[in-house]
This record gives C-alpha cells, sequence and structure tokens, in this order.
C-alpha cells in the first residue's frame, strides 16, 4: 500500500529536550515536505526537499532542521524545542515538486512544555 | 503576509445542494492549484487540481474554477453529501520555487 508512515504519531516533551520525527515513503517520490497545522494559520510549509541531500527552507524553518539521505526518508529534527512548536506536524511527499499532488501522513501531535 | 487566503472559517450546506468554497491569492507567479480535504486526525488528502493555463477542471462531483485576472479560485461540489463534510484547504505552488502555499482552511458541514 502506497503510504507515508510518520513516528510518533504523539509526542510530548519538554523544552530544551532535542527530539526527532522521522517521515518514510514508499512511493519512490523525489520530493518530500514537512508541515505544521495551527488553528487559524492553516498549513505552513517548514522544510521541503527535491531529491536526496538536497533540502530547502519553506515558510517557517526557524528551529527546525531537516536532513535526506536516503530517497525515502526526510526527519524533522528539533535541536532545542520550545513551547511555541507545540503543533500538528505533517510530513507528506509527491512525484516532483511544484506541479503534482503531495501525500501527506497522519500526523504528529507534538507538546512542548 | 497571508498570500493565499481563504476568507470562510465555515461553511454549512444542505445535503444535495451546491457547495462552493473560495479561495484568493496574491503572488501572480503561482501556477499551480490544488485542493485537499482533511477529517479529524487524519492526513490532508488530495481532491482536485488546476493549472493556470486552464479556467475549469471537473473530476465527479468535484469542479475547479479559476480566475486568474481576479486572482481567485472556487471549488464547487454538486451534490454535496454528509461524507463531504470536512475542512478543505486550498494551495498554491509556484513551479519554480518548488514551495507551497497553504490556505487557512474552510470547514465545511454537509447537513442530512
Amino acid at each position: 500500500e502506497a503510504q507515508v508512515t510518520q513516528n510518533p504519531r504523539y509526542l510530548i516533551t519538554v523544552t530544551g529536550k532535542k527530539l526527532t520525527v522521522t517521515c518514510s515513503q514508499n512511493m519512490n517520490h523525489e520530493y518530500m515536505s514537512w508541515y505544521r497545522q495551527d488553528p487559524g494559520l492553516g498549513l505552513r510549509q517548514i522544510y521541503y526537499s527535491m531529491n536526496v541531500e538536497v533540502t530547502d527552507k519553506g515558510d517557517v524553518p526557524e528551529g527546525y532542521k531537516v536532513s535526506r539521505k536516503e530517497k525515502r526518508n526526510f526527519p524533522l529534527i528539533l535541536e532545542s524545542p520550545s513551547p511555541n512548536q507545540t503543533s500538528l506536524y505533517f510530513c507528506a511527499s509527491s512525484l516532483d515538486g511544484g506541479r503534482y499532488e503531495q501525500y501527506f501522513g497522519p500526523g504528529t501531535r507534538l507538546t512542548v512544555t | 503576509d497571508q498570500q493565499v487566503k481563504q476568507n470562510s472559517p465555515s461553511l454549512s450546506v444542505q445535503e444535495g445542494r451546491i457547495s462552493i468554497l473560495n479561495c484568493d491569492y496574491t503572488n501572480s507567479m503561482f501556477d499551480y492549484f490544488l485542493w485537499y480535504k482533511k477529517y479529524p486526525a487524519e492526513g490532508p488528502t488530495f481532491l482536485i487540481s488546476i493549472s493556470s493555463i486552464k479556467d475549469k477542471n471537473e473530476d465527479g462531483r468535484f469542479t475547479v474554477f479559476l480566475n486568474k485576472s481576479a486572482k481567485h479560485l472556487s471549488l464547487h461540489i454538486v451534490p454535496s453529501q454528509p461524507g463531504d463534510s470536512a475542512v478543505y484547504f486550498c494551495a498554491a505552488s509556484d513551479s519554480g520555487t518548488y514551495k507551497y502555499i497553504f490556505g487557512t482552511g474552510t470547514r465545511l458541514k454537509v447537513l442530512a
């Protein structure tokens, strides 16, 4: 089954404790992306990757890091989480960027206290 | 500055009637537009898209209209069904930058 998986689905952590949210896709997609969803703000793009080892900033990259060492995986790293990063996070992938629909993972709800 | 706006946070429609969801954008470089549907506790799922070279695209009960001069697009759902109740996001991309900009979403409720 074609899918995007994220882990963990729920995470409660404390300020400053480094964490990684994993994302994996099995569709051989070139493009992968991370979004956060906040009330009244919709979905905002954090980082995206056009291919292995090629990443770029979205609209809200501050406080986040990403890497794309393999085509299928695109982890999101919060080196020193803060309460304003409490949000619902989605990973997505598509055949290519810009002109293709994205397939989204189920989401990761992160709470930083 | 919100480049993609969905000015109606919510919309209620009777089953069988037409639902019209609207989206406005400001960046004239956007050349591809998409609509996604999102149910609670799930990720968004793709509904329909349109290229800037077209003004209409249909897929079953869903039609997207694009008015480039007004920088406006709309999603029509006919007939609306209770299972269409969800949050709908419009998104825009400039294919040269690989970025996607989403609107804030419209919550559609279809009443049986």
